[in-house]
């Protein structure tokens, strides 16, 4: 079974640009969500999807959205773009939104912003 | 609010040695706790987790956690460390948000450093 796939793997924009990020959760997956990893703040958790609802939003900026498509496959979109928001985004996906259940990760996506 | 801590930046240990990663959490409810690695470049690999049943959680590659509710402890464990398994180790528990939630909270994370 294929895993969590994340395109572009590597992106370089400039500050007040935009970017959207895509996320391909494991067949048969529901539940994506998406986290931000930085050497200074380390995994924070950005939103979650399911059933292209929004379950659920983590501590970030307007400029930071997402959404979730009928097919579960995932986008996640940055406006206006900060030097600050250089990370690698991470996507997970999970069968439903259950506490218990086990999230697997993509390879990620580095955003460097210049 | 629910936390883990990870209380130690690096871990080195040589070839062949047990290891162990420490994490403790802080929770209310029931915890549900995960063990995730990282390899440079790379996104998080899961290894393990706690729901409920033994406290003696066995993994993949060899690894194994002890979950120990007195001690409010989830530590990483291994027999015999191996040089590949050089990486970061992220310990995590998921949220409590009143409903179904899949967000995770994670500590900072332990470099683990094997030495031939």
């Amino acid at each position: 079974k294929a895993g969590v796939t994340q395109t572009p793997r590597y992106l370089i924009k400039t500050r007040g640009q935009q970017v959207t990020l895509s996320c391909s959760p494991i067949s048969g997956h529901r539940s994506v969500s998406w986290y931000q990893q930085t050497p200074g703040q380390g995994l924070q958790f950005l939103f979650e999807y399911f059933s292209e609802t929004q379950r659920n939003k983590g501590n970030f900026p307007g400029r930071f959205s997402g959404r979730q498509f009928s097919n579960s496959r995932s986008e996640m979109n940055v406006s206006t773009l900060e030097l600050g928001d250089s990370a690698l985004y991470l996507c997970a996906s999970s069968r439903d939104p259950d506490r218990t259940d086990t999230q697997y990760f993509g390879p990620g996506t580095r955003l460097t912003v210049l | 609010a629910q936390s883990v801590a990870q209380p130690e930046d690096q871990v080195n240990v040589a070839e062949g040695n047990p290891l162990t990663v420490k994490c403790t959490y802080s929770v209310s409810g029931n915890p549900y706790l995960f063990w995730y690695v990282q390899y440079p470049n790379r996104g998080l690999q899961f290894l393990l987790k706690y729901i409920t049943g033994d406290n003696l959680v066995k993994g993949s590659y060899g690894f194994e956690a002890e979950f120990n509710k007195s001690q409010t402890s989830f530590h990483l464990k291994k027999p015999s460390a191996l040089v590949s398994d050089s990486a970061l180790y992220f310990c995590a528990v998921r949220d409590f948000y009143g409903g179904a939630t899949n967000k995770l909270i994670f500590g900072t994370g332990t470099l683990l450093a094997v030495q031939p």
